[in-house]
């Protein structure tokens, strides 16, 4: 067990529907990472937040939006979902100071969506 | 982006007998490295990390080597164990970069 976990484990939705995926951290851990992770594109990271704030960008859609929590639990948010949405997806956390990301990151169990 | 590969896609072994899964980079400004091992229906989960100033680096029956010179990377399971089954995922960073960059994973099967 990782310490950090996510909600909901299985969501199955229907195109063009908004669902919201929830991470929790490990305790002390101040960043947050989302990944995504498709049977053809590996582990792909989206966004990572730092202490509430944005802390850097990856190849996240401008449908999907995330935000850190001042309990620095994040969700990931998912809108006008298509069927190539669907996918793992994972949060991790990491103390990260703010020098930089090289930091271990502790990954969730995962949320795996279905879009129908 | 980024460009982190590994030569074999997947990897069957023995019971008993030692793996080697190796990765590939391609950024030569990248400076820590991770290997990840990710079991079916579980997020990846961390195994052993290196930084650049070092060439090997040994854990609980794992070692992790590095060579810069030809941006490899490689990974190795001693004994390897029936529990060793799963993907493992290598990752780069630079000291400066914000994400780490994954390869596609290497899927190892371990034969009683």
């Amino acid at each position: 067990d990782s310490g950090v976990t996510q909600t909901p484990k299985h969501l199955i939705t229907a195109t063009g529907q908004r669902v919201t995926l929830r991470c929790s951290p490990r305790s002390g851990d101040l960043s947050v990472y989302w990944y995504q992770q498709s049977l053809d594109q590996g582990l792909q990271f989206l966004i990572q937040y730092y202490n509430g704030e944005e802390r850097a960008k990856g190849n996240i859609l401008e449908r999907f939006s995330a935000q850190q929590f001042p309990d620095l639990h994040s969700e990931l948010n998912l809108s006008s979902l298509e069927l190539g949405d669907s996918a793992l997806y994972f949060c991790a956390s990491s103390v990260a100071s703010l020098g930089g990301a090289q930091e271990t990151q502790y990954f969730g169990p995962g949320t795996r969506l279905l879009v129908l | 982006g980024e460009s982190v590969g590994l030569h074999l896609p997947t990897l069957s072994v023995q019971e008993g007998d030692n793996s080697i899964i190796n990765c590939a980079y391609s950024n030569s400004a990248s400076d820590y490295f991770i290997w990840y091992k990710q079991e079916s229906g579980k997020g990846p989960q961390f195994i052993i990390d290196i930084r650049s100033n070092m060439d090997k680096r040994q854990g609980q029956r794992v070692t992790v080597l590095l060579n810069k010179t030809v941006k490899h990377l490689s990974l190795q399971i001693a004994a390897t164990q029936p529990g060793d089954s799963a993907v493992y995922f290598c990752a780069e960073n630079t000291f400066t970069g914000n994400q780490f960059y994954f390869g596609t994973g290497t899927s190892l099967t371990v034969i009683p």
